[in-house]
Formats: C-alpha cells, structure tokens, sequence
C-alpha cells in the first residue's frame, strides 16, 4: 500500500507565475488536508477535502490560493500570481473513509515551493 | 476555533535523561491528539496518538498523557537517544480539522 504521494518535491516558480501541486492520497483514503509550513514554524491548516467537496477551506487566504479533489485524479492545490511569501513547504495528509471516530492523518513528502 | 499551545519551543537534554513536552488545547469538543516527529527535511510521522477516552498510553520509550478536564496533554520520552533528536508537534482534533502546536525542537547531547 503505497504511502500518501505528492508531486513534484520541489518547485521553482517566478513571480506572477502559477504554482500547482498535486497529492494522491493513501489507498482507501478519501479525505485530504492541505498544510503550509513556513520554515522553522509549524504545521498551518489551510483546506479539508473529501472527493468533489471543499469541507473546510478556513485556512485557505482568501485570494490566489484554491483546492480541489476531483472525482478521478489527484487532489490540486493551485496558487495564482505567486509571490515570494508564498515560498514554503506544502504537505497533504490523507485519512480514512467517513464513519470512522478517529481519522488518523498519515502525510506526504511535501512540496518545497520556491518563488523567486 | 481551537487554538493549540505547546512548549518549550526548544529542548536540550543529554542522552538517556528524559524529555517532556507539554501542550493545552481550548476546544472541550476536541476527542484525538496525535503527536508527530519531524526530522530535518522530512515529512511529519505519527509517533504515538490518544483517544479522548483514555488517559496515558505508552509504547516503547515513548508515552502521552491525557488531562481532558485541564485541557492538557503531554509526551513524554525516555531513555533518550540522538536519533530522537527532530522537531515534534502535538495536534488536537475534533474528527475533521486537525490543529497543531507550533513545535518543539528536540536536541539530544551524546
């Protein structure tokens, strides 16, 4: 059972310039989270996913910055007009079907976003 | 929302002493706390997790404690190594969203 993938590991982008990263979730799993983590801080929530719904994108900034968890596919994680504040690393957790009390996240190599 | 504290931010122990890391929640709703290890350039890792109904689990070297009524839950390592030297982050959860603590850089001294 492969782990929780994410593509590409690092990604160099210029500003103004779009940035998407892609994450397959764990066999089985189909809820996703998408973190941001600045360097030498902690872990910040942005979007919760289940397959072709947005659940909670309360962390998500309010421009440039959107998700998705399309039916087939990967989930998406877009970012518009990047600028060089947005330069961190991505992580996506999946966790298990719905029904379960307690969803234990497993997580993803990350995406080093570099813009600059 | 919930809002979880952790400290010490840093931890310097020497090898074998014991470590401690202590974190506080606010959400009374939030019923699973995982704790992850984070090594330098790596993905976080689920070390050790506990339910809400339960108040210590242990495994190993490592142990979590669980006070539901203060809001509070610590991890404790034993016997330290080098190799547990990483960043560690505790999370709260209330079955959906899941929030962390800022981390707490661990350094064992050989």
């Amino acid at each position: 059972n492969a782990g929780v993938m994410q593509n590409p590991r690092h990604l160099v982008r210029r500003r103004g310039q779009e940035a998407r990263l892609r994450c397959s979730p764990m066999k089985g799993h189909s809820h996703v989270y998408w973190y941001r983590q600045l360097p030498e801080e902690g872990l910040k929530f942005m979007v919760y996913l289940q397959k072709e719904n947005i659940i909670d994108e309360s962390g998500m900034p309010k421009e440039r910055f959107s998700a998705e968890f399309p039916k087939e596919g990967p989930s998406i994680l877009r970012i518009q007009q990047v600028v060089r504040g947005d330069s961190a690393a991505y992580f996506c957790a999946s966790s298990p079907r719905t029904g379960h009390t307690y969803n234990e996240q497993f997580f993803g190599p990350g995406t080093r976003l570099t813009v600059l | 929302g919930e809002n979880v504290e952790q400290h010490p931010s840093t931890l310097s122990v020497q090898e074998g002493d014991s470590a401690v890391i202590k974190c506080t929640y606010s959400d009374s709703a939030s019923n699973y706390f995982p704790w992850y290890k984070q090594e330098l350039g790596k993905r976080p890792q689920l070390i050790i997790d506990i339910r809400s109904n339960v108040g210590e689990k242990k495994d190993q070297r490592i142990a979590v404690t669980l006070n539901k009524t203060a809001k509070h839950f610590s991890l404790h390592i034993t016997e330290t190594q080098p190799e547990d030297s990483a960043v560690y982050f505790c999370a709260a959860s209330t079955g959906n969203q899941f929030y962390f603590g800022t981390g707490t850089s661990l350094t064992v001294i050989p």
